[in-house]
């Protein structure tokens, strides 16, 4: 259980375009979910927090205009980077909580890996 | 945001080695969370700890969170070549569901 897929796993977007990163709960209902930035060789740094039906809270310096978040459903949570340049190429993850059980348990997909030529 | 400290920042051992590594931080957490990151993938949930004192176990791994709830270790014992990965911890203040990453322990295993 608690399996989170993300999609695509990697894309290669050209500078000034805008790309759409999905993440979704397979098995639960997520009712919080969360974006990650990773750089290489470095920790992951939260970008926002998004609630099922409600806007997304962002971390300081995250400019959400830039980085479009979407909750529109229990098991669906969409990332949009618009007019991407290559400083946003970086590591993206998302991760889901359950509203039920072990409430402080987050589960990590796989991560999309953007890269802005 | 705020950062744990974790340490080591690397490791390299020999198959068969125990491994140590801790997180502490300046804050209290109510939650401690240890996770592995392969190469390009997502991080994955080991262990995840509720309790000041609390000492879990999963498989060869065991982590504890520290009495003053301002640190946690993670032990691995009998180490082999797929233990090879990133391990981060990450912890929870009192309030809301926000993870606060530790900057990540890298562990090598030589066969």
């Amino acid at each position: 259980g608690a399996v989170v897929s993300q999609h695509p796993s990697r894309v290669i977007c050209k500078s000034g375009t805008s790309v759409k990163i999905e993440c979704r709960s397979l098995d639960f209902q997520a009712t919080t979910m969360f974006w990650y930035r990773q750089f290489p060789k470095q920790s992951l740094m939260l970008m926002a927090t998004s609630n099922e039906g409600s806007k997304a809270t962002y971390e300081q310096g995250v400019e959400k205009d830039k980085f479009l978040i979407n909750h529109a459903s229990l098991t669906l949570s969409t990332l949009t980077v618009t007019s991407a340049h290559p400083e946003d190429s970086s590591f993206y993850i998302c991760s889901a909580k359950s509203g039920t059980g072990k409430s402080y348990e987050q589960y990590f997909g796989p991560g999309t890996r953007l890269t802005v030529t | 945001g705020q950062q744990l400290n974790q340490s080591p920042q690397s490791m390299f051992i020999q198959e068969g080695e125990d491994v140590s590594m801790n997180c502490t931080s300046s804050s209290i957490f109510n939650t401690w969370l240890w996770y592995k990151q392969d190469p390009g993938e997502g991080p994955v949930l080991l262990i995840a700890l509720y309790k000041a004192g609390e000492l879990t176990s999963n498989g060869r791994l065991t982590a504890q969170f520290g009495i003053t709830r301002k640190d946690s270790f993670l032990n691995i014992s009998a180490s082999i070549p797929s233990d090879v990965g990133i391990y981060f911890c990450a912890g929870r203040e009192t309030s809301g569901s926000r993870l606060t990453f530790g900057e990540g322990t890298q562990l090598t295993v030589n066969p």
